[in-house]
């Protein structure tokens, strides 16, 4: 059982669409991180959200952390080609890292 | 732009076989990770070191996986005897300072095919 549930696993959509990813946990964590990670390639980190409720936005894309820093999204507006790849989140609890299994994402042309 | 270093990029081997990978931090950073990420799937911590201590090996499967950083600096983790399931990328990462509170910077991974 993961810790971090991630969904969808899969998503392929259309460019210009807008969409959403979850990170969901009955644990509460002090902190919260997004990474992309491309094909062949280790993970980038995107964002890290620590106050519960925190939202924060990185061009396109839009990090929110829940009130009770259990869960976390990741939405992204009028996607692109570009955004394709493994979108993680991780959250650190009593000095770990833990990741959630990951959403690929698929942006079609 | 510093990065951190893993070697082999891909290793294929028979199972039975040793195998061995290395990592060089970025400059400067105490805390080295290796993770083990299998085909779709998040990465899972095997080993966490501050500076040439192991911090936490908890779940790494002591009977055929080692890990060391003698001098704090490079770090080499082995797998002896390789079974198929070890099939995954290894992940190497390292953070300034020491927790993870900050930016964990990740190598490209040795991807890892025992047949």
């Amino acid at each position: 059982t993961q810790l971090l549930e991630q969904s969808p696993q899969f998503l392929s959509i259309q460019e210009g669409e807008n969409l959403t990813v979850y990170c969901n946990s009955s644990s509460v964590f002090s902190s919260l991180q997004w990474y992309r990670q491309e094909p062949g390639e280790g993970p980038v980190l995107l964002v890290t959200v620590v106050t519960g409720g925190e939202v924060k936005k990185l061009k396109r894309l839009t990090f929110q952390f829940g009130d009770a820093r259990k869960d976390s999204s990741l939405h992204i507006t009028a996607a692109q080609p570009g955004d394709t790849g493994l979108y993680l989140c991780a959250g650190i609890k009593g000095g770990k890292l833990i990741f959630g299994q990951g959403t690929e994402l698929s942006v079609k042309p | 732009e510093a990065e951190v270093a893993q070697s082999p990029r891909y290793k294929i081997t028979e199972k039975s076989q040793a195998v061995a990978f290395w990592c060089d931090p970025i400059s400067g950073h105490a805390t080295l990770y290796w993770y083990r990420q299998i085909l779709g799937q998040g990465p899972e911590l095997l080993v966490q070191f501050q500076d040439e201590s192991v911090v936490d090996d908890s779940q790494l499967p002591k009977d055929r996986f080692s890990a060391e950083r003698l001098k704090g600096v490079d770090s080499t983790l082995k797998i002896q005897p390789a079974e198929l399931g070890d099939s995954a990328m290894y992940l190497c990462a390292s953070t300034a300072g020491t927790g993870i509170a900050g930016e964990l910077f990740f190598g490209e991974g040795s991807r890892l095919t025992v047949l």
